[in-house]
């Protein structure tokens, strides 16, 4: 099965800045023959179930604000906050969809420094 | 617009068996490529998928819980059910239903419900 493994498991960060959050797979996740990335972000605010941000590793699903990009490939891949805003508070989970099991990482915990 | 919402009860027993139940709307899961998840949040931690049900009625399953899952679907009250035999406290989680596709394998899970608390106490 693949695990995935997330860093660092909480992180603070000053309004306005930057947050970068990291997620390594333990077995490649692109699929060769499309060239994709099979990993998708999710973010979860206190009391509500997680929400999709980003699939594919990098493309950003509908109505998701501009200042959340997805990077990476084959093992590594980053959840990057431009600027961050107050709203944005939250646990950050990465998943792999390359094969059965899915898997989610542990989470990582983003708040205001 | 997808919506789904959990069922079942929010205290069992050690031992006993829970049954939880996904009812959606939305979408249909006689679709080619649909499916439906279920999910658990154990107070506090991280996400843990449990299973997956598709539309041709394959069904996946969490290997370390096999045993002890079983999931069905109800394609004409659109629901999915999910059981679980032999709760144990370690059990005690907010559990989620999602929508899901297939397409050569898994993909992510969006739309989710809103979760239950189910509770496993004496």
């Amino acid at each position: 099965d693949i695990v995935m493994t997330q860093s660092p498991d909480s992180l603070a960060v000053s309004l306005g800045e930057r947050a970068t959050i990291n997620c390594k797979s333990s077995q490649n996740i692109l699929y060769g023959s499309s060239n994709k990335n099979y990993l998708a972000w999710y973010q979860q605010k206190p009391g509500q179930p997680p929400k999709l941000l980003i699939t594919w590793a990098s493309s950003r699903e509908s109505g998701v604000p501009d200042r959340f990009s997805g990077s990476g490939s084959g093992t590594d891949f980053t959840l990057t906050i431009s600027s961050l805003q107050a709203e944005d508070v939250a646990v950050y989970y990465c998943q792999q969809y390359y094969s059965s099991p899915p898997a989610f990482g542990q989470g990582t915990r983003l708040e205001i420094k | 617009q997808i919506t789904l919402k959990e069922s079942g009860p929010t205290v069992v027993k050690p031992t006993q068996t829970l049954t939880l139940t996904c009812t959606f709307s939305g979408f249909s899961l006689s679709t080619s490529g649909v499916g439906v998840g279920w999910i658990r949040q154990p107070p506090g931690k991280a996400l843990e998928w449990l299973a997956l049900i598709y539309w041709d009625d394959d069904k996946r399953y969490r290997p370390s819980l096999k045993s002890r899952l079983t999931i069905t679907k109800d394609t004409s009250k659109n629901q999915v059910i999910l059981t679980m035999t032999n709760m144990d406290p370690e059990d005690t989680a907010t559990y989620y239903c999602a929508h899901s596709r297939y397409s050569s394998g898994p993909r992510w899970f969006d739309p989710w419900g809103q979760g239950t608390l189910v509770t496993v106490s004496s």
